[in-house]
């Protein structure tokens, strides 16, 4: 079975500076899929951002960006120039690319960010 | 565009009560999948359809929980009898199709309280 971790439950940024979340996971595939979305108050989760482990380059969406390390199973989320507007729960999620129709998401805990003015 | 649907959004139920859930994926989207958040956690897949047949319900406690997806496109998802450990947030996602490359979207959720 996979595991996502995220160590850290809460974090805080000023606005306009820059912000890393992290999150490791636990698995024996060797493909699948990463992904970061974002929760706000009102509680509609978003994709942020995905990441296929079988490419090397990390993604890049706007102001957010990853750091894909796929032999220490890490997968940390930038966020450049904080915006008021990224105040939310970050969730790092795996799944696996069962090449059937099995396509769940695995969540770790979440990082609740706060972006302070 | 429309997006996931859900009703209702709150729910306040006493333990051992039945309660049920609903939710209108997006037009088109052939997969659709119901989580369960409890406080403090990450959302955990509960069931998923592939048009309207199950997927994947491994971790749906089958003993009280049941949905469906007749037609392939709505779902409904009960809980009888309802648990106190089963206070959560109910999430709705659904993708085009099954696959890694589909984003998963998500619904409002359903806050369920049981007393």
């Amino acid at each position: 079975a996979q595991t996502v971790t995220q160590s850290q439950p809460e974090m805080s940024v000023q606005e306009a500076e820059t912000v890393t979340l992290s999150c490791t996971y636990d698995t024996s595939e060797n493909n699948y899929y990463l992904f970061w979305y974002k929760q706000p108050p009102s509680r509609q989760m978003i994709l942020v951002i995905r990441q296929e482990a079988y490419k090397q380059q990390n993604a890049t969406e706007n102001r957010f960006s990853v750091n894909f390390q796929k032999a220490a199973k890490s997968f940390s989320l930038k966020i450049s120039d904080s915006q008021l507007g990224d105040t939310a729960m970050y969730f790092c999620a795996f799944m696996r690319d069962s090449g059937g129709s099995n396509y769940k998401l695995t969540f770790g805990k979440g990082t609740l960010l706060t972006v302070n003015p | 565009e429309a997006g996931v649907a859900q009703s209702p959004r709150y729910k306040i139920i006493e333990k051992r009560q039945s309660v049920a859930f609903w939710c209108n994926p997006i037009s088109g989207h052939a997969t659709l999948y119901w989580y369960q958040q409890i406080l403090g956690q990450g959302p955990k897949l509960l069931i998923q359809f592939q048009n309207n047949g199950v997927v994947d319900d491994s971790q749906l406690p089958k003993d009280r929980f049941s949905a469906e997806r007749l037609k392939g496109v709505d779902s409904t998802l009960k809980i009888q009898p309802a648990k106190l450990e089963d206070s959560a947030v109910y999430l709705c996602a659904s993708s085009l199709e099954a696959s890694g490359s589909a984003e998963q979207f998500f619904g409002p959720g359903t806050r369920l309280t049981v007393l």
